[in-house]
């Protein structure tokens, strides 16, 4: 039974598309994030959410949105695609927010921009 | 905020042979400090992590760390590599009153038979 799962887990599109990634946890975790994966494997913190709501947003460009209808679903929506944003997404949640506590990740989600 | 660095891009080590993966770490509080291993295609998983305590930490698959404040550091160790221990390893740093983990740019493990 799979923790947090990403959906989908490859994606190709073209430049100038609107896509979504979905990710879900099974954990009762309170925080989820979202986490950008680049092609040197630098992994940058895109947005976490307690309990639905944003606590982290970082420097992303605003065709990036996340949504999170509830505490176990946290998603990822994106428009007009770029070139750049060709990379692995990863979803995770920790139980204990403000704490710097234990991540669960998602097998990721690879994006390819064409 | 918080920074990791990981001195070393790439390792190689002998199957058998002793690894030390180094990390250092930025943050004028206490830090809580992890390590996580990435296998190819996959997520990230918890290897170990200190927040307080004895500085010596026992993870999963045989690996070690020791937080040595002075130094700023954390590195990883196992003293006998295996094949299968091949991957991407990661040192990140939260802190205590905010969701922000940091991660370090990660360091590539190949192993030789």
């Amino acid at each position: 039974d799979t923790a947090v799962s990403q959906t989908p887990k490859y994606l190709v599109t073209q430049m100038g598309n609107d896509k979504s990634i979905k990710c879900e946890q099974n954990l009762g975790h309170d925080t989820m994030y979202w986490y950008k994966q680049d092609s040197k494997k630098f992994l940058k913190i895109m947005f976490s959410y307690n309990n639905k709501e944003l606590i982290i947003n970082e420097t992303v460009p605003n065709r990036f949105s996340p949504k999170s209808p509830d505490k176990a679903h946290l998603n990822l929506h994106i428009n007009s695609l770029e070139l750049g944003d060709s990379a692995v997404y990863f979803c995770a949640s920790s139980a204990r927010p403000g704490a710097g506590g234990e991540l669960f990740f998602g097998e990721g989600s690879r994006l390819t921009v064409l | 905020a918080q920074s990791v660095t990981q001195p070393d891009i790439h390792i190689t080590v002998s199957e058998g042979a002793s690894l030390e993966l180094r990390c250092n770490y930025s943050y004028g509080a206490t830090p809580y400090l992890f390590w996580y291993v990435q296998s190819p295609g996959q997520g990230l998983q918890l290897l170990l992590k200190y927040f307080s305590g004895d500085t010596l930490v026992q993870g999963i698959k045989g690996f070690e760390a020791e937080f040595k404040r002075s130094q700023s550091s954390f590195n990883l160790r196992k003293p006998s590599v295996h094949w299968s221990d091949a991957a991407e390893y990661f040192c990140a740093v939260g802190a205590l009153n905010n969701n922000d983990m940091r991660f370090g740019a990660g360091t590539r493990l190949t192993v030789k038979p």
